[in-house]
C-alpha cells in the first residue's frame, strides 16, 4: 500500500461548482498534514494546515478523519484559477514530508 | 516565511557529467531538503541536508550519486553526478520553517522553484 494516496483525476468541473478531494495515508502514527498546490511547471505551494478539528480558509474547507486515515479538501465556488494539481501531504516522522501524488483540478467557464 | 531561489533554473547535460545545483534561502534555517519530482510523479524525498553535520540520505539514493554541501544555514547544494537520461527531472530544494504556537502559525515547509533538468 502506498504510504499517500490520492485520486490523479483529472476533475472536470465548471466554475461555481464544489468538488471534494480525497486521501488515505497508512500510517496511522502520522503527525500532521497539509494540502499544497502546484501549478504547471512551479514549485508546491501551502494550501492550507489540516486540523484535527477541520478548519476553513474561505472558500477551501480541510477535514482530517484519524480513525480512517483519510483527509478531505472541499472547494466551493470554484474559480478558473483553482486549476491546479492538489499534493495531499503527510508528516510521518521528524520534519520530513510525504506526497502524495496529487489530483489534478480543472476548472472550465 | 522563506524566500528560496535555485540555480540554475533549468539544464540540459550530455550522459555522464555532473550538475551542482545551488539553493539560497533569505533566512536562516536548520533544516533543508532535497527532492526530486519525475515527469507525472510527486515529490521524492532525496535526502535531508542540516548544517555542521551530513546528509541523511533516504533509501534508494547515495553519497556518491547525489553529495550534498550545506556550508551555512542560508545555503546547500546537491551535484547529480555521472548522469543518465534516467536522472532527467525537476529538483527542488525546501526548507522547514517553525511556526508560532502563540499565533497559531505552523510548522511550514517552503519549495524552491526548482531546477528542470534534462539529460540526453
Amino acid at each position: 500500500r502506498k504510504e499517500v494516496e490520492q485520486d490523479p483525476g483529472p476533475f472536470n468541473v465548471p466554475e461555481g461548482a464544489t468538488v471534494a478531494f480525497n486521501c488515505t495515508y497508512s500510517n496511522s502514527a502520522s503527525q500532521s498534514f497539509f494540502w499544497y498546490r502546484q501549478d504547471c511547471r512551479k514549485e508546491p505551494k501551502l494550501l492550507m494546515s489540516v486540523y484535527s478539528s477541520g478548519n476553513e480558509d474561505g472558500r477551501f474547507t480541510a477535514q482530517l478523519n484519524r480513525a480512517s486515515q483519510y483527509i478531505s479538501l472541499l472547494i466551493r465556488d470554484s474559480k478558473l484559477s483553482d486549476s491546479a494539481t492538489y499534493l495531499c501531504v503527510v508528516n510521518m516522522r521528524d520534519s520530513t514530508l510525504t506526497f502524495g501524488k496529487g489530483t489534478m483540478l480543472l476548472v472550465s467557464p | 516565511s522563506a524566500v528560496i531561489s535555485q540555480k540554475p533554473s533549468r539544464d540540459i547535460c550530455q550522459r555522464g557529467t555532473s550538475l551542482t545545483i545551488q539553493c539560497q534561502v533569505d533566512s536562516q534555517v536548520t533544516m533543508m531538503f532535497w527532492y526530486r519530482q519525475q515527469p507525472g510523479q510527486s515529490l521524492t524525498l532525496i535526502a535531508t541536508a542540516n548544517q555542521g553535520s551530513e546528509a541523511t540520505y533516504e533509501s534508494g539514493f547515495v553519497i556518491d550519486k547525489f553529495p550534498i554541501s550545506r556550508p551555512n544555514l542560508t545555503f546547500s547544494t546537491l551535484t547529480v553526478s555521472n548522469m543518465s537520461p534516467e536522472d532527467s527531472s525537476i529538483y527542488l530544494c525546501s526548507v522547514w520553517v517553525l511556526g508560532d504556537r502563540e499565533t497559531g502559525v505552523t510548522d511550514t515547509q517552503y519549495f524552491g522553484p526548482g531546477t528542470r533538468l534534462t539529460v540526453l
